[in-house]
């Protein structure tokens, strides 16, 4: 089993949807968590931190589910330009590495 | 402006010859990580290093090696041990807060001639 697992879509919304990622983690241990934002061929830009009460940036909203090892980003109102990949990341100790999932595509359609 | 540096964008690799990646950071982040991504793959840790003197095998570090002799330096040599070495590279840093998250620079691109 994977350290962090996605599902690797690709998700084909019309604008306007509302669209939602899981991303599970094997690690009870884990301690923090993100989601970043991937253009093709460029490299991967934070898009939030996912705090344990849930956090939420403008259309973006992020939650964390430590019982069942889960962590979600929800966006509402898709925009064309929310086209990307998605990638959550988690730590397993204190300075130490972040593991990614696999990433998500997401496609918005006019 | 502070962030991460990363040379050359494109580099390309002859059969049986050593390449080294450079990764310079100027946000006086402890540790610094390289990550290779494949096509349509997530990103797989290479190597990390916590502090300067120091670094530790990620989960594909065979054909890889690094050195971490300055805390703003942190460069990557692929080896002619790497038989697939064609990828997309990025390393990346962040405090040693382990919740801050990591920031990257924006890559070098491998191929083989």
């Amino acid at each position: 089993r994977k350290e962090v697992e996605q599902d690797p879509g690709p998700f084909n919304v019309p604008e306007g949807a509302t669209v939602a990622f899981n991303c599970t983690y094997s690690n009870s241990a884990s301690q923090s968590f993100f989601w970043y934002r991937q253009d093709c061929r460029k490299e991967p830009k934070l898009l939030m931190s996912v705090y344990s009460s849930g956090n939420e940036d403008g259309r973006f909203t992020a939650q964390l589910n430590r019982a069942s090892q889960y962590i979600s980003l929800l966006i509402r109102d898709s925009k064309l330009s929310d086209s990307a990949t998605y990638l959550c990341a988690a730590t397993y100790n204190q300075g130490g590495k972040l593991i990614f999932g696999q990433g998500t595509e997401l496609s918005v359609k006019p | 402006d502070g962030g991460i540096t990363q040379s050359p964008k494109y580099l390309f690799r002859k059969e049986g010859q050593n390449v080294t990646l450079s990764c310079e950071q100027n946000l006086n982040h402890d540790a610094m990580y390289w990550y290779r991504q494949d096509p349509g793959q997530g990103l797989r840790l290479i190597y990390y290093s916590q502090i300067v003197n120091d670094f530790q095998k990620g989960d594909i570090a065979e054909g890889y090696s690094v050195s971490r002799e300055k805390k703003e330096s942190f460069p990557l040599t692929v080896t002619s041990a790497q038989k697939n070495p064609t990828a997309f590279y990025l390393c990346a840093s962040r405090p040693t807060d382990s919740n801050q998250p990591q920031h990257f620079g924006d890559g070098t691109r491998l191929s083989i001639l």
